[in-house]
């Protein structure tokens, strides 16, 4: 399975953007680029996921490397509601058939904004 | 449109013990998984259904089993309960053909286990 690698731990003021990233030097061709949050006695909530093209949303941004090899979450003003453990994961998208849903889920980056 | 819910959210039971938690799927959603997060840790996949059979499995072993209804509800067993399985169980249910990479999953809040 292709893997993730992001920071430990970031930190944001509130009101200002928040910078995310993540390298997946092994990402295969179709594999999409899945970001969830998980805040804290909840279970993971999705964020936003792209292919090749930067994506928007109402809850944030991704921008996606030409060369797909890393990505970056982009929450354009930090609140105190963002405190989270973000997770970016990468769709197993070979084919069909048996665990092709799953998620795989690494530690992720805990997410702290100061107020 | 209702969300992902689990039951029950707390539980403690003793090793040895079977355990079964449920999952009612969020509306018209069709595949449901199941995760397994330890404390500190990131989900791990633990099994997915699609249309009341087994489509995909993580590195667990037989005795954690499940199953989902007709109207997609589902549910995990656990047999022979050991420490190790105290964990947090998230289900989490999506639409469409399993194994299509691009729909997003929405998780419950979980169902805290406890193995004493």
């Amino acid at each position: 399975d292709a893997k993730t690698t992001q920071p430990n731990s970031m930190e944001s003021n509130e009101e200002e953007p928040v910078h995310l990233p993540c390298n997946h030097s092994t990402i295969s061709g179709t594999d999409y680029i899945h970001w969830y949050r998980q805040l804290p006695s909840q279970g993971p909530e999705y964020v936003i996921h792209g292919l090749t093209s930067n994506v928007n949303n109402r809850m944030a941004s991704l921008a996606i490397a030409e060369d797909r090899k890393s990505s970056t979450l982009i929450l354009h003003r930090a609140t105190l509601r963002d405190a989270a453990v973000y997770y970016c994961i990468l769709r197993k998208g070979e084919g069909s058939g048996a665990g092709s849903y799953q998620l795989t889920f690494g530690k992720g980056t805990k997410l702290s904004v100061i107020p | 449109e209702t969300g992902v819910t689990q039951s029950p959210t707390h539980l403690i039971k003793t090793r040895g013990q079977q355990v079964t938690l449920r999952c009612s799927s969020q509306s018209g959603h069709n595949t449901v998984s199941w995760y397994q997060q330890a404390l500190g840790q990131g989900p791990q996949f633990i099994f997915q259904y699609y249309r009341e059979e087994e489509n995909g499995r993580g590195n667990f072993p037989p005795r954690f089993s499940g199953l989902q209804f007709p109207n997609y509800s589902s549910e995990l067993n656990v047999n022979a309960l050991e420490l190790d399985d105290s964990a947090l169980y998230l289900c989490a249910s999506s639409s469409g053909q399993p194994n299509t990479r691009n729909t997003e999953a929405f998780f419950g809040q979980g169902t805290r286990l406890t193995v004493v």
